[in-house]
């Protein structure tokens, strides 16, 4: 069974410049979630999908961050601008119950 | 109050020695208890999983939670430079999973 997977691995751009990652989750999931993984820090949830709708965006940077899941399988998270705080991890996760998350390697952004 | 406190210090131990984490938690409404690993430039990885007080065997790994204390510990058993990696508690509860901070392990042959 293929994991989760995510694109790119690295980014690095500068302050003020937009990025989006890009996430296929395990098939058949239909919960996809997305967080964020400072240095030294655990994950901490973005937004959660079932299927294309939103579950729980509560702690989504909304002015900057968006995110969306079409047709309930892919998603794309996007910043823009991005400020020199937003480096970190941004893992993608997949369930088929809650409980189970199933991750992704991760994109490392570094905004300079 | 953090909903779970996870104390982030790297811990260095020699081959064969066990390897004694923990966490506590804050929140009674959170029902279910996990112990992610997490290696280098990797995601987490499920490691184990429990949703009762008391002890969770799985080969050299044990999970142990306590509800009334809301404790839960993760102990290995004859660790191996391959166990070098980061621990993370988690805990998952109204429909949310919140994680520690981790522990980075480090297993010197």
């Amino acid at each position: 069974e293929a994991g989760v997977a995510q694109s790119p691995r690295y980014k690095i751009i500068e302050k003020r410049q937009s990025v989006a990652f890009w996430c296929n989750p395990i098939s058949g999931h239909a919960t996809l979630y997305w967080y964020q993984q400072i240095l030294g820090q655990g994950p901490k949830l973005l937004i959660q999908f079932q299927n294309n709708g939103v579950v729980d965006d509560s702690q989504l940077p909304k002015d900057r961050f968006s995110a969306e899941r079409l047709k309930g399988v892919d998603s794309t998270l996007k910043i823009q601008p991005a400020k020199l705080e937003d480096s970190a991890v941004y893992l993608c996760a997949s369930s088929l119950t809650a409980d189970e998350q199933y991750f992704g390697p991760g994109t490392r952004l570094t905004v300079t | 109050q953090k909903e779970v406190e996870q104390d982030p210090g790297p811990l260095s131990v020699p081959e064969g020695a066990i390897v004694s984490l923990n966490c506590t938690y804050s929140n009674s409404a959170f029902q279910y208890f996990m112990w992610y690993r997490q290696y280098s430039r990797k995601g987490p990885e499920l490691l184990m999983y429990t949703y009762s007080s008391g002890n969770k065997e799985d080969g050299r790994f044990t999970a142990q939670v306590d509800k009334s204390s809301k404790y839960i510990s993760l102990f290995i058993r004859d660790s191996q430079p391959s166990d070098s990696a980061t621990y993370l508690c988690a805990v998952y509860g109204n429909n949310r999973l919140a994680f520690g901070k981790g522990n980075q392990v480090v297993v010197i042959p």
